[in-house]
């Protein structure tokens, strides 16, 4: 199976700071690579596909990229609705694995 | 517009079981493979089983595999699964999902299963 390791589990930052939370394949995966925000009592909400694709009605602040087997989600400018557990997904096979979580907390 | 809606879950004791069915609407059913992924309280998110649109190709987790059946009814547009020989460590929020050409792109509310004497 293929392992998500994604760091920070935890961050606390202010708003308008530069946040950047990391996902690294054990194996290679390509671009099959999202990113999903969770919100307290609510489903995950698809951020980033394909590594660096924002989904659909994502603010723009958002961003994915990839360096060899690093996978990272940015957010340029925090605001405070951004506060949410944010999860990796590697889908370029079964199992799909997802990364451990990144709590993003206001500082 | 793409809806989920999970059903079926409820309090359970270990070793029995439960069906839970996701009900698809907005979208063409048949034509896009569905998955469950569940998230035990307070931890993070596992992938439990996977059904090709055509029922064809269907994956578990191995934490599941022989306990678990995933299966569809496209004519009814709904999703399940099956769950028997239930333990403990089952219980979650059970998330059914729909599989895009690069991952997961909607999910519904979820249901949850708890698993308790």
């Amino acid at each position: 199976d293929i392992q998500m390791t994604q760091s920070p589990s935890s961050m606390s930052a202010s708003l308008g700071d530069r946040v950047t939370i990391t996902c690294r394949a054990s194996q290679d995966i390509g671009n099959y690579l999202s990113w999903f925000q969770q919100k307290p009592g609510k489903s995950p909400r698809r951020m980033i596909y394909g590594a660096t694709n924002l989904a659909a009605g994502v603010p723009s602040r958002f961003s994915g990229s990839r360096s060899g087997s690093d996978y990272s989600l940015t957010i340029s400018s925090l605001e405070s609705e951004d506060m949410a557990i944010y999860y990796c997904l590697q889908s370029i096979q079964y199992p799909y694995t997802f990364g451990a979580g990144t709590k993003l907390e206001l500082k | 517009e793409v809806q989920l809606v999970e059903s079926g879950g409820g309090l359970v004791q270990p070793g029995r079981s439960l069906k839970l069915s996701c009900v698809a609407s907005g979208f063409t059913f048949s034509n896009y493979g569905m998955n469950w992924i569940r998230q035990a309280p307070g931890k993070g998110l596992e992938w439990v089983a996977y059904i090709s649109s055509g029922s064809s190709y269907i994956y578990y987790a191995e934490t599941v595999k022989g306990r678990f059946t995933i299966s569809r009814d496209n004519a009814k547009n709904t999703l399940y699964l099956q769950m028997t020989s239930l333990r403990s460590e089952d219980t979650a929020l059970y998330y059914c999902a729909r599989r895009d050409y690069r991952g997961l792109d909607y999910w519904g509310q979820g249901v949850m299963v708890t698993v308790s004497s």
